[in-house]
Order: C-alpha cells, then sequence, then structure tokens
C-alpha cells in the first residue's frame, strides 16, 4: 500500500542551526514526491518536488531509492521557516504524510 | 491570477444538521480534488473529479457524504446529516493534467473548516 511516514510530529531548532525533517514513503513503482509548507494563516503550498531537483528557499530534498526516503534538509535554519510541513506522494491519489511542525528559535 | 477559492471559511452547526461547502478552482485546471484534514493530520483524499467526472470517489462516505461538480468547474460536497466526528477542516484543491497520472503540482485553497456541535 501507498503510504507516506513522518516520524516527528514537532522540529525545534535554534536559528542558525541545520535542519532536516525526514520522510519515509511506501511505494512499488517510481515515486513522485513533494514537499508542501503551510505557514501561519496561509494555505498549503509546494515548497519542492524531486523532479525538478531545485532549491527552494535554501530548502532541498534528495530522493533515496534505497532507502525509500525523501528527507528535507536546510543548512541553516531561519525564523521565517517556521511552518508545517508536509511530504507528498504524487499520482493519481497524492498522499500526504501526518506533516512536522518546525519551530526555529530565535 | 485567482487562486482556488473556497466559502465558507468557518460553519459551526449542530450534529444531524446538513452543511455544503463550495470550491472554485483556479480557471482552466480541469482536476478538482476535495481532500479531508483532521486536527494534527495531514490531508486524505475523500474524491477527484476529471473535468466533471468523479474518478475516485472511493475514500467518500456515501452515506452522508456527496458532491458534484456541474459543468466541470466550481463543486460543492455536501454532509448530510453531520456527526460530531466531521469536525474538521475540508480542503478543496485544483490542478492542470492531460491525461495520465497526475504528477504535477496541487493548488489549494484556504479550506472550510467545519465545528459540530
Amino acid at each position: 500500500a501507498q503510504r507516506v511516514t513522518q516520524p516527528e510530529k514537532l522540529l525545534s531548532v535554534f536559528k542558525g542551526a541545520p535542519v532536516e525533517l525526514k520522510c519515509n514513503y511506501s511505494y512499488s513503482g517510481s515515486p513522485e514526491l513533494f514537499w508542501y509548507v503551510q505557514y501561519s494563516r496561509q494555505r498549503l503550498q509546494l515548497l519542492l518536488r524531486h523532479i525538478s531537483r531545485e532549491s527552494i528557499k535554501g530548502f532541498t530534498a534528495d530522493l533515496n531509492k534505497g532507502e525509500t526516503s525523501f528527507h528535507l534538509k536546510k543548512p541553516f535554519a531561519q525564523e521565517e521557516d517556521s511552518a508545517m510541513y508536509y511530504c507528498a506522494l504524487g499520482g493519481f491519489k497524492t498522499i500526504f504524510g501526518a506533516g512536522t511542525r518546525l519551530f526555529v528559535k530565535a | 491570477e485567482a487562486g482556488v477559492v473556497q466559502s465558507p471559511r468557518y460553519k459551526i452547526i449542530e450534529k444531524k444538521q446538513p452543511v455544503a461547502f463550495w470550491c472554485n478552482p483556479i480557471s482552466g485546471h480541469n482536476t478538482l480534488y476535495w481532500y479531508l484534514q483532521n486536527l494534527g493530520q495531514g490531508p486524505e483524499l475523500l474524491i477527484r473529479y476529471e473535468n466533471e467526472e468523479a474518478v475516485d470517489d472511493s475514500q467518500l462516505p456515501k452515506d452522508r457524504f456527496s458532491a458534484e461538480r456541474l459543468k466541470g468547474v466550481d463543486s460543492t460536497l455536501k454532509i448530510q446529516p453531520a456527526e460530531l466526528g466531521d469536525s474538521a477542516v475540508y480542503l478543496c484543491a485544483s490542478s492542470k493534467t492531460s491525461g495520465g497520472p497526475p504528477t504535477g503540482e496541487l493548488f489549494f485553497g484556504e479550506g472550510s473548516r467545519l465545528t459540530v456541535l
């Protein structure tokens, strides 16, 4: 069955520290993976997708098929990065993980 | 460009009452989704439309939930009668697909928060 797991409900880091939000997926085939973000009082929006291999707002994510992971990373966290982050597996039915709340402390 | 528009933003009703949510997708987006988001959870798909056809409604509780997308544009999601456990945020999203699996970006509305008392 297709599944997305985000093991951390809450991640708290200090400003300037590296951050990694974990995502593991279960899918038989070539996955299409995404990270969505929801800032306070804003709608859910796409942050990045693995297929484009781009860096958005300093965030990157590498697809590791061997470990079935798609962790989101940023070398230096900023206070404005505080938000809810959802990993998603695309396809006919986009499946979301439960989300990780990132809190960046000053 | 206007994004996905949903209404109402908030709705409080008593159990057993009916409720309806409306969604206007981004112009030109042929695929429309209704997601349910419970507190502390990620969005879960209720129904997906390709134009006016419901192509995946396997997760829609059909005993009390119904949806329609007349003319392949706006969509309405209805609950009748509502139960306490239906309290959640109902998200509408749209995307532009041209056959095959929709692997592109989903554009979300702000959501409709339902509280059932």
